[in-house]
């Protein structure tokens, strides 16, 4: 199985800061790299797909990049509906894996 | 906009079989361009991919799971399902189906429905 690593697994920052998470893979993957947004009692929504390409809908301010092992989601000025869990995927491979997540809030 | 949504019994016994069915409301699940899979999230804890089924039928499991998990189709009644055998406590968790497109992403998702397995 692929294992994706993400970090930090949770953040505390302040509104219109630059928010970066990383999301490490055990093995390559290509660009099969997707990030979801988690609110609390919501399901997952994608927000960037094959590493970098933004869902339709999804604020400017949401980006990915990345290749090989490494992945990163950046927010580039942190809004209060910001605030959620992120979490990474893979879709190279099955068995299909997540990162553990990681949980954004406000300071 | 497609939408997708669970149904299923809130509580199961330990030992017994979970059965939980997805709905799509619309004809997308007759075409073979997406596959369908079920997610399941215990609560604090992160997301597990359970298995996919294509329209044809053809499904893949999670291989820590394959021994006791069942996904089938029914693209005429626009709906696939899932069945989990020998549950125990560590089962309880938010299950959510969801559509996925090629390799590229996990587009719709369905609102989760919560399933705890106790006596």
């Amino acid at each position: 199985d692929i294992q994706l690593t993400q970090s930090p697994s949770f953040l505390s920052t302040s509104v219109g800061d630059r928010v970066t998470i990383t999301c490490r893979t055990s093995q390559v993957i290509g660009n099969y790299l997707v990030w979801y947004q988690q609110k609390p009692g919501k399901a997952p929504k994608v927000l960037i797909y094959s590493t970098s390409t933004l869902q339709s809908g999804v604020p400017s301010r949401f980006s990915g990049s990345g290749s090989g092992t490494e992945f990163t989601l950046t927010i580039s000025s942190l809004q209060p509906e910001d605030i959620a869990t992120y979490h990474c995927q893979q879709l190279n491979s099955y068995p299909i894996t997540f990162g553990g997540g990681t949980k954004v809030e406000i300071k | 906009q497609v939408q997708l949504q669970e149904s299923g019994p809130g509580l199961v016994k330990p030992s017994q079989t979970l059965s939980l069915t997805c709905t799509v409301s619309d004809d997308s699940i007759t075409t073979d361009i997406y596959y369908w899979n079920w997610i399941r999230q215990p609560a604090g804890k992160g997301l597990e991919w359970i298995g996919r089924v294509y329209s044809n039928g053809e499904p893949y499991y999670n291989p820590s799971l394959k021994s006791r998990v069942t996904i089938s189709v029914d693209t005429s009644k626009k709906r696939f399902s899932l069945k989990l055998s020998s549950l125990t406590a560590t089962d309880t968790a938010v299950y959510y189906c969801a559509r996925g497109y090629n390799r590229e992403t996990m587009d719709v998702w369905g609102q989760g429905t919560t399933v705890t397995v106790s006596s």
